[in-house]
């Protein structure tokens, strides 16, 4: 059974620092696997996929890099920016299988 | 706007009151999910619809009832609720159906704040 990890659950920095956020899995025969943002009260938007043969994604900012060996993926935001608190979401779709399995998320503040 | 639209938005209601939940999806997509997203939890898949058939019902409790007249618009019925059903209810869609691509994403709504009294 696919378990999803996210670490740390919360983290706040000043604004201009580069971070990173941590999502570790269990099970490392996955089909793809996806970091979402998610502001207060709002859905969940699809930030960056990694297919399981690729090892990292970038868009602007961020840029996710996926090692299904160490069950490990994270994701690296240069330069934070106040607009970037949100809730950083993992999701994991593993062989075989539809269904996406979501870690508990990274709740980033970045202040001003 | 991600092309998923949710009404209401914030729903309160009693124990014994019946309500619906409506998604719908501007995308031309294929599958609709409803998810179940409560403090401190993973988001849990509820239901997945597949080219409007029903193909995950996951281990849901009967209370919530799900409905899906087309490919476009998504239903969840709610009757005799409780408390612990309190919690941001998800809607989502993807493009290919749920064996699609390797690329397919999934576009979610904004959800609805459902509060069981």
């Amino acid at each position: 059974k696919q378990e999803v990890t996210q670490i740390p659950a919360a983290l706040s920095v000043p604004e201009g620092e580069n971070l990173v956020l941590n999502c570790s899995f269990t099970d490392s025969a996955i089909y793809n696997l996806q970091w979402f943002r998610q502001d207060p009260g709002k859905g969940l938007t699809s930030l960056l996929l990694i297919q399981s043969s690729q090892r990292e994604q970038t868009s602007g900012r961020l840029n996710a890099s996926l090692d299904k060996s160490s069950g490990r993926s994270t994701l690296y935001i240069a330069a934070s920016q106040p607009g970037d608190s949100a809730t950083y979401l993992c999701a994991v779709r593993s062989s075989g299988t539809y269904k996406y399995i979501f870690g508990t998320g990274t709740r980033l503040k970045v202040l001003a | 706007e991600t092309g998923v639209t949710q009404t209401p938005r914030h729903l309160v209601m009693g124990m014994t009151n019946k309500k619906s939940l409506k998604c719908e999806q501007h995308l031309g997509h294929n599958a609709m999910y409803w998810y179940k997203q409560s403090a401190k939890k993973p988001l849990e898949l509820m239901f997945v619809y597949n080219f409007k058939e029903q193909t995950e019902n996951n281990s849901v409790p009967s209370r919530f009832s799900p409905e899906c007249p087309n490919s476009s618009h998504l239903f969840l019925h709610l009757h005799t609720l409780q408390p612990e059903d309190s919690a941001l209810y998800l809607c989502a869609s993807s493009k290919g159906g749920v064996r699609g691509s390797r690329t397919d994403t999934q576009y979610f709504g904004p959800g609805t704040r459902l509060t069981v009294l």
